[in-house]
């Protein structure tokens, strides 16, 4: 299984600022999952991040809202832009193993209120 | 669209009691199923997971999970509930050759009374 870490583990953010979620992981993989799970939902993909190339966003997520980056094969950003209190969620990455694509392993996720 | 259903918003039961959580997917073509836990205050935990072979798959913490095809289930079950069952359950496909994406359940929230 693969290590997730993720940083900041929560932060409280003001309405109209931006905040920058990392995820490393111990080990290289191709893809990473960015899902966002809001109060008392499910979790919803917002995009897939290949490293050397652009994310894919899922319907009804922006690059513009969500921009991503995908330095290197164990590290991916994503920022979560011009907040409103409506973007208050648990953000969390996700990967698949390293020799199984097809389960995955989740970060710790970050909890983000938006004030 | 695929989607996944979970039939039971909030269940709530007595230790000993036996469970079962419905899921149900929408679409035709290959499909893994996984059920995920979420102990209050932690982050997500594979309970287990059916890829193909024999459609009753046996997890962690001794629940099990059946995947009848030609309902589009995988209903998760356990017999004997705990107490530490208490946590919202989750069931998601992943469509084959879509890249690994997990399409997630609405949840289910389980309540265990000791």
């Amino acid at each position: 299984s693969a290590v997730i870490s993720q940083k900041p583990s929560r932060d409280i953010c003001q309405r109209g600022t931006s905040l920058t979620i990392q995820c490393q992981v111990d080990s290289q993989v191709t893809m990473m999952f960015w899902y966002r799970q809001q109060p008392g939902q499910s979790l919803t993909l917002i995009a897939t991040a290949n490293q050397g190339s652009e994310a894919t966003y899922e319907s009804g997520f922006v690059i513009d809202k969500f921009p991503i980056s995908r330095p290197n094969l164990t590290f991916s950003t994503l920022t979560v832009s011009n907040m409103s209190p409506e973007d208050s969620s648990i953000y969390l990455c996700s990967v698949p193993p390293r020799q199984n694509n097809n389960e995955q392993f989740f970060g710790p996720g970050t909890r983000l209120t938006v004030l | 669209a695929q989607s996944v259903s979970q039939h039971n918003h909030h269940v709530i039961l007595s230790e000993a009691a036996s469970l079962e959580l419905g899921c149900n997917y929408s679409y035709g073509g290959t499909v893994n199923l996984f059920w995920y836990v979420q102990y209050p205050g932690q982050h997500l935990q594979l309970l287990l997971k059916y890829f193909s072979g024999d459609p009753l798959v046996k997890g962690i913490k001794g629940f099990e999970a059946e995947f009848i095809k030609s309902k589009f289930s995988f209903n998760l079950r356990k017999p004997s509930v705990q107490w530490s069952d208490t946590a919202e359950y989750f069931c998601a496909a992943m469509i084959y050759n879509q890249g690994g994406k997990l399409i997630f359940g609405q949840g289910t929230e389980l309540s265990v009374k000791p």
